[in-house]
């Protein structure tokens, strides 16, 4: 168990929706990212949040939205789904309490969320 | 060209193999580099974590990094059928930036 904990599972929705996924960080990280994993174009980075600002973006489409809250939850908010938006949603997060002395950088993944447009 | 290069395999190796795994990449920024392995509808778990050049060993697994040819490598010794999976390389320039991943190989250890 990483630490990291993503909601849902898995979502099924229409063409047009809106839908929201929940990341919460393991426990102290300050850090958390967003990628999306397809089977042709594999993980790609889309957003990056530290400490509830924005620091990194990616291949983030303007339809896709996220936000870091106080307690250091994020959400991705996706809108006018598309069929190609389908994909695995994972969630990252590091910096245990932002200590910048350390070497370390590794990334923790959840489970990710699996979203399905029909 | 991709930043990150991985031959997408599939790789199919009997119990007790020797695997190699292998990254090229072309951002010679990049000095945190990092294996990830990823069971069917998980998350990537982290296997391997290096920094800069050189050798890392963790029981049946090591990493391997050569900056110089923009390469790095994963063995894994006495391979288990467990090992089935899909291995993903990842590396960043800075710490706490985004990670660029390969697209993963997928690998069977077949008993």
């Amino acid at each position: 168990d990483s630490g990291v904990t993503q909601t849902p599972k898995h979502l099924i929705t229409a063409t047009g929706q809106r839908v929201t996924l929940r990341c919460s960080p393991r426990s102290g990280d300050l850090s958390v990212y967003w990628y999306q994993q397809s089977l042709d174009q594999g993980l790609q980075f889309l957003i990056q949040y530290y400490n509830g600002e924005e620091r990194a973006k990616g291949n983030i489409l303007e339809r896709f939205s996220a936000q870091q809250f106080p307690d250091l939850h994020s959400e991705l908010n996706l809108s006018s789904l598309e069929l190609g938006d389908s994909a695995l949603y994972f969630c990252a997060s590091t910096d245990y309490r932002g200590q910048e002395s350390r070497m370390n950088t590794e990334a923790f993944f959840g489970q990710g969320t699996r979203l399905t447009v029909v | 060209q991709k930043e990150v290069e991985q031959d997408p395999g599939p790789l199919s190796v009997p119990e007790g193999a020797i695997v190699s795994l292998n990254c090229t990449y072309s951002n010679s920024a990049f000095q945190y580099f990092m294996w990830y392995r990823q069971y069917s509808r998980k998350g990537p778990e982290l296997l391997m974590y290096t920094y800069s050049s050189g050798n890392k060993e963790d029981g049946r697994f090591t990493a391997q990094v050569d900056k110089s040819s923009k390469y790095i490598s994963l063995f894994i010794r006495d391979s288990q059928p467990s090992d089935s999976a899909t291995y993903l390389c990842a590396m960043s320039a800075k710490r706490n930036t985004p990670l660029v991943f390969g697209k993963g190989t997928r690998l069977s250890v077949i008993a």
